[in-house]
């Protein structure tokens, strides 16, 4: 079992919906990160957390300790989000990732 | 521009062949981290640096792998002999550490390609 486990592993959306990444944990974080990859492999991050909620225009991000889980948020999505979503913890200094989730959003 | 530049972006080589990969972080991140990526896969952890010292190296760098970091700036990994199985993106990405506050926001060079015939 992967220590960093994300859902769903494909989304698709239209544009204008909502859209929910999940990601679980197994072990000991001090940090948690959401990554975004586009093809082509650049990875930008997009929000780094150890407690509560973040939010950067249409993205929020929420993390709750107690039950090792966080959730990415889109609202309002357009076709430019289409991408590779990576959830990556902080364990000792070095990061473990989630396999991602790809998302595609059609016009 | 002052982000992560690694080089070359892509690499073709023949099985048996040595490749290096040299990566540029931010000039004032005292972490600098390699991972490997294959397709479909999110990234595996290679190993890391704190300033020049290397200060873990994962299971998955074989003794045909070696990294450094001579000066604490740029970081090269070098892979001898390569083999089919080493095809995959690399990736480098740095971060600034401090002691009062933790490891910081971490930041990523669009990576190497590698494939090996």
């Amino acid at each position: 079992k992967n220590e960093v486990e994300q859902s769903p592993q494909n989304l698709t959306a239209q544009e204008g919906e909502f859209i929910t990444i999940n990601c679980s944990y197994s072990v000991g974080i001090s940090a948690l990160h959401w990554l975004q990859q586009h093809p082509g492999g650049g990875i930008v991050s997009l929000f780094m957390l150890s407690s509560g909620k973040k939010k950067h225009g249409r993205l929020i991000a929420t993390i709750n300790i107690q039950e090792k889980h966080s959730s990415l948020h889109i609202t309002a999505s357009h076709p430019r989000d289409s991408a590779v979503y990576i959830c990556a913890v902080y364990n000792t200094d070095k990061l473990i990732f989630g396999t991602g989730t790809r998302l595609q959003v059609f016009p | 521009d002052t982000g992560v530049s690694q080089n070359p972006r892509h690499k073709i080589t023949k099985r048996g062949q040595n490749v290096t990969f040299r990566c540029d972080p931010i000039s004032e991140h005292n972490r600098l981290y390699w991972y490997r990526q294959t397709l479909g896969q999110g990234p595996e952890f290679l190993t890391y640096f704190q300033n020049e010292a290397q200060l873990e190296k994962s299971r998955l760098l074989s003794d045909r792998f070696s990294a450094e970091r001579p000066k604490g700036s740029f970081s090269t990994l070098e892979i001898q002999r390569t083999e089919q199985g080493d095809s995959a993106m690399y990736l480098c990405a740095s971060s600034l550490r401090r002691a009062s506050w933790g490891t910081g926001e971490l930041f990523f060079g669009e990576g190497s390609r590698l494939t090996v015939l």
